[in-house]
């Protein structure tokens, strides 16, 4: 049973189109993040937040941003899609003590360019 | 973050235990190994972590070595449905930059 909800789980829009993709937790976790895979691709950190109003780029340079207004929601926007942006978006997030932390996955959004 | 190295790939037969390994060899004291697991593509998911002692739950089993420089995932009975990518990761808990995944290795059970 996921906690961590993602939307839309596809998408297929055409260049130049601004989109946002969502991801909330019920969890009240603090850490969220969103990775970026493409097809039999390994997993890259694009985006991270520790809590609400904080946000760094992560491994991978990406051209979308994000924003953490509350703590349940951190959606990612591409303000004009290309091609280039077509891969699937993974967001996750983990509590925020210290210690073990386990993140828990969203089943994803699939975003094709055309 | 402590870097891991898996083999790329495995095979094992169906029924059979998985034994899934992993290096790292730059942990720290402090520093937990973590093992997720992502069937086609979907989100992975968690399976186990430990920090020195063996652990085990529903799903598998985690050796630790007694220098923490490598582990073992142990899927006791694999079934088909146990095909996936397993991520072995070692997040260092001072860096900003946590649970960064690699590669990881590709397990096909055959039937």
């Amino acid at each position: 049973e996921a906690d961590i909800y993602q939307t839309p789980r596809y998408l297929v829009i055409g260049t130049g189109k601004k989109i946002t993709l969502e991801c909330s937790q019920t969890m009240g976790h603090d850490k969220m993040y969103w990775y970026q895979q493409d097809p039999g691709m390994e997993l890259h950190l694009i985006h991270y937040s520790y809590g609400v109003n904080s946000t760094e780029k992560g491994d991978l340079s990406s051209e979308s941003t994000v924003s953490r207004i509350r703590t349940e929601h951190f959606p990612l926007t591409l303000e004009s899609a290309r091609p280039s942006h077509t891969s699937q978006y993974l967001c996750a997030s983990t509590n925020g003590g210290s210690g073990a932390n386990v993140l828990t996955f969203g089943a994803g959004s699939r975003l094709t360019v055309l | 973050d402590a870097k891991t190295t898996q083999p790329p790939s495995m095979d094992c037969a169906e029924g059979r235990a998985a034994n899934l390994p992993c290096n790292h060899s730059t942990i720290s004291g402090n520093e937990y190994v973590y093992w997720y697991r992502q069937i086609h593509s979907q989100g992975p998911q968690y399976i186990i972590h430990g920090l020195k002692n063996n652990e085990t739950n529903e799903m598998a089993s985690l050796i630790i070595t007694e220098d923490r420089k490598s582990s073992t995932l142990i899927l006791p009975h694999a079934t088909l449905r146990d095909t996936a990518v397993y991520y072995c990761i070692v997040p260092f808990s001072g860096s900003a930059r946590q649970l960064t995944f690699g590669s990881g290795t590709q397990l096909t059970v055959l039937p």
